[in-house]
């Protein structure tokens, strides 16, 4: 069935460290894909979407291209700041229109 | 503006119990979005309601149920109370539908059952 694999935390960096959080997902088609963020004591918001092939979605130095060769949709950043702390949450539309979720991953960001 | 408030934010309850929890979207929304989070199984959708109507629903048992008001707001019962319902349930709005994906989340109504 649909899925979206994630990979398995918590990552750990330091400051300014460049960060990649993988994400997989299975599909017929080309489903919208999305990264969602839950800061500590918040609920989850949208952090970027791509809604087609080669797509990239950007927000907060945050950058995430859609690739259907390998179906990806990779998290990156340049340089993590402790704020960026959180639980990511890979996701992607599945043909009734809900939201199909991969588990999450925490990342912890060191000063 | 005000985000999603989801009330209570805990409970607890025994097996056989019922529990109604309570979403207030945000200004404008009308749609409302129900999911279960659990350790094991993650994130998974319940159902949505757009204006007053459920427009989708996920895999769960009868005794999952909600319903949507004219003012948007959204409740959640759960009935027969199983151990295996003991979950933080969240509450999402969204301005044009659930299909959209742009969703806005409250800090979700943690169910303890004993």
């Amino acid at each position: 069935g649909d899925s979206v694999t994630q990979m398995e935390g918590p990552v750990t960096l330091s400051e300014e460290a460049f960060l990649t959080i993988n994400c997989t997902y299975t599909a017929t088609g080309y489903p919208s894909l999305f990264w969602y963020v839950q800061y500590p004591g918040e609920g989850l918001q949208l952090l970027l979407k791509a809604t087609k092939a080669d797509d990239k979605g950007s927000n907060k130095g945050f950058e995430a291209t859609y690739r259907k060769e390998t179906t990806s949709f990779h998290l990156e950043k340049g340089s993590v700041q402790v704020s960026d702390s959180a639980v990511y949450f890979c996701a992607r539309m599945d043909s009734n229109y809900q939201l199909i979720w991969g588990a999450g991953t925490k990342l912890i960001i060191k000063p | 503006k005000a985000g999603v408030t989801q009330t209570p934010r805990y409970l607890i309850k025994t097996r056989g119990q019922q529990v109604t929890l309570s979403c207030s979207p945000i200004s404008g929304h009308r749609s409302v979005s129900w999911y279960q989070q659990t350790p094991g199984q993650g994130l998974q959708f319940l159902f949505e309601y757009f204006s007053e109507t459920q427009r989708n629903k996920g895999n769960f048992p009868g005794r999952f149920s909600g319903r949507q008001f004219s003012n948007s707001r959204s409740e959640m019962n759960v009935s027969t109370l199983e151990l295996g319902d003991s979950a933080l349930y969240l509450c999402a709005s969204s301005l044009d539908g659930a299909n959209t994906g742009e969703l806005f989340f409250g800090e979700g109504s943690r169910l303890t059952v004993l």
